[in-house]
């Protein structure tokens, strides 16, 4: 059975950093890309970062470009989210999502339980 | 950006009705659609992809159809455990993006 089960949520304040991790098992993490996603407290679902199976590209939307960073362990089937200067419209739910249908093919097959960031003061 | 609009953002029915939820996309996305179902409290599902293709496991009554910018997800005879919030997502190009989503209630 496919896992995947984030962690390192928190309470943060603006300009803060924070690292989810998301652990994978159940599939052979190294053969798929991954992504993360997120949801605001009643909002709907952003598209946050993808990575490629190696680890070699990664692309991330415009709202966190230059202040997230996505990475992966594949010797520890691990995705990694580095959230830096962190602001108060990043506090949202953060999902990792398996890439399920083939390489940046962006169908999301499974999903984490979710892991829940707020920034506040 | 493709901007992805879904109608209507609420949606009650009775169990056993038909029910249709309408995405359309700012520009052609040709095929590359998906739809996930979303329960409060829980993390998204994948119900379709490809626009028509329904994931493993996804009862039969769901269905899928559309193709470049207007698409649609029917669900053939609703059922109380179809209570939840439906997005699309197209995949066409970066930065994927979700419709705002649809709730189906009950009456």
């Amino acid at each position: 059975e496919v896992q995947l089960v984030e962690s390192g949520g928190g309470l943060v304040q603006p300009g803060e950093s924070l690292r989810l991790s998301c652990a994978a098992s159940g599939f052979s993490f190294s053969s798929y890309t991954m992504n993360w996603v997120r949801q605001a407290p009643g909002k709907g679902l952003e598209w946050v970062s993808y990575i490629t199976r190696s680890g070699s590209t990664m692309y991330h939307a415009d709202s966190v470009k230059g202040r997230f960073i996505i990475s992966r362990d594949n010797a520890k089937s691990s995705l990694y989210l580095q959230m830096n200067s962190l602001r108060e419209e990043d506090t949202a739910v953060y999902y990792c999502a398996r890439d399920g249908y083939g390489d940046g093919y962006g169908v999301f097959d499974n999903w984490g339980q979710g892991t829940l960031v707020t920034v506040s003061s | 950006d493709i901007q992805m609009t879904q109608s209507p953002s609420t949606l009650s029915a009775s169990v056993g009705d038909r029910v249709t939820i309408t995405c359309r996309a700012s520009q052609s996305i040709s095929s590359w659609l998906a739809w996930y179902q979303q329960k409060p409290g829980k993390a998204p599902k994948l119900l379709i992809y490809k626009a028509s293709s329904l994931e493993g496991g996804v009862p039969s009554r769901f269905s899928g159809s559309g193709s470049g910018t207007e698409f649609t997800l029917t669900i053939s005879s609703l059922q109380p455990d179809d209570c939840a919030s439906y997005y699309c997502q197209q995949y066409n190009s970066y930065p994927w993006t979700f419709g705002q989503g649809t709730k189906v209630e009950i009456k």
